[in-house]
């Protein structure tokens, strides 16, 4: 909902670098966190960006532009137990919270 | 402990019962929501609130209800389950927060895994 667009799935290898791409809707946009969610269990708190830019966190860096709606999950040295449903989730008008439908990442030996 | 905790972890109810799916928390927040994530679909909010006297439909709310008992319990009701509420539902909390920081990042309960036949 909420015109949230992220991949629905990528593949990538142990070691390697993926980015996780999500665009939205921008009219009321405060700022945009990005979620870890592995498999039957809750969300987790990764990254939230309100600014313009890049925002590093360890291996895992989040990128915001306001302008083009646009953010992007960086997450280097892909460890195994990275395997899991990535949520981009906009916040909007302060007290909207709206999530993608989630990006499942499958990290390969 | 956990902070966030569901009761139940699962259940599974038949078409027309009244099923009632209980969220506490330690953590001191005034924000609690209710969510039911379906495959494909993502999170989608049923019911939020502020605080102990506010209480805001989100984007799905028929045929759910809440309850705001406490700051720290929130209570979800479906008063006559049907099939297609068959889904993971998750409780969360925020705290108050500045609007534009991170101090708004929502702490997710272990989810209720419900089945409606």
């Amino acid at each position: 909902g909420q015109n949230i667009d992220q991949p629905t799935e990528m593949t990538a290898t142990e070691g390697a670098i993926v980015q996780i791409n999500c665009t939205y809707q921008t009219s009321g946009f405060n700022g945009l966190f990005w979620y870890q969610q592995h498999a039957g269990e809750a969300p987790t708190f990764l990254s939230y960006n309100v600014l313009d830019g890049l925002e590093e966190k360890g291996r895992f860096s989040s990128f915001l532009s306001r302008s083009k709606g646009y953010s992007y999950l960086l997450l280097k040295e892909l460890q195994m137990k990275d395997s899991a449903s990535y949520l981009c989730a906009p916040h909007r008008n302060f007290n909207k919270f709206y999530f993608g439908s989630g990006t499942k990442l499958n990290v390969k030996p | 402990d956990a902070d966030v905790t569901q009761t139940p972890r699962n259940r599974i109810t038949k078409t027309g019962k009244r099923i009632m799916l209980e969220c506490s928390q330690t953590k001191g927040h005034d924000r609690m929501y209710w969510y039911r994530q379906d495959p494909g679909l993502g999170l989608r909010l049923i019911y939020y609130s502020f605080d102990v006297k506010d209480i805001n439909k989100g984007e799905i709310s028929d045929g759910y209800s809440v309850s705001r008992q406490a700051q720290a319990k929130f209570s979800l009701s479906l008063e006559s389950a049907i099939p297609n509420q068959t889904a993971l539902y998750f409780c969360a909390t925020s705290d108050l927060g500045g609007g534009t920081g991170s101090g708004n990042e929502q702490f997710f309960g272990p989810g209720t895994r419900l089945t409606v036949l």
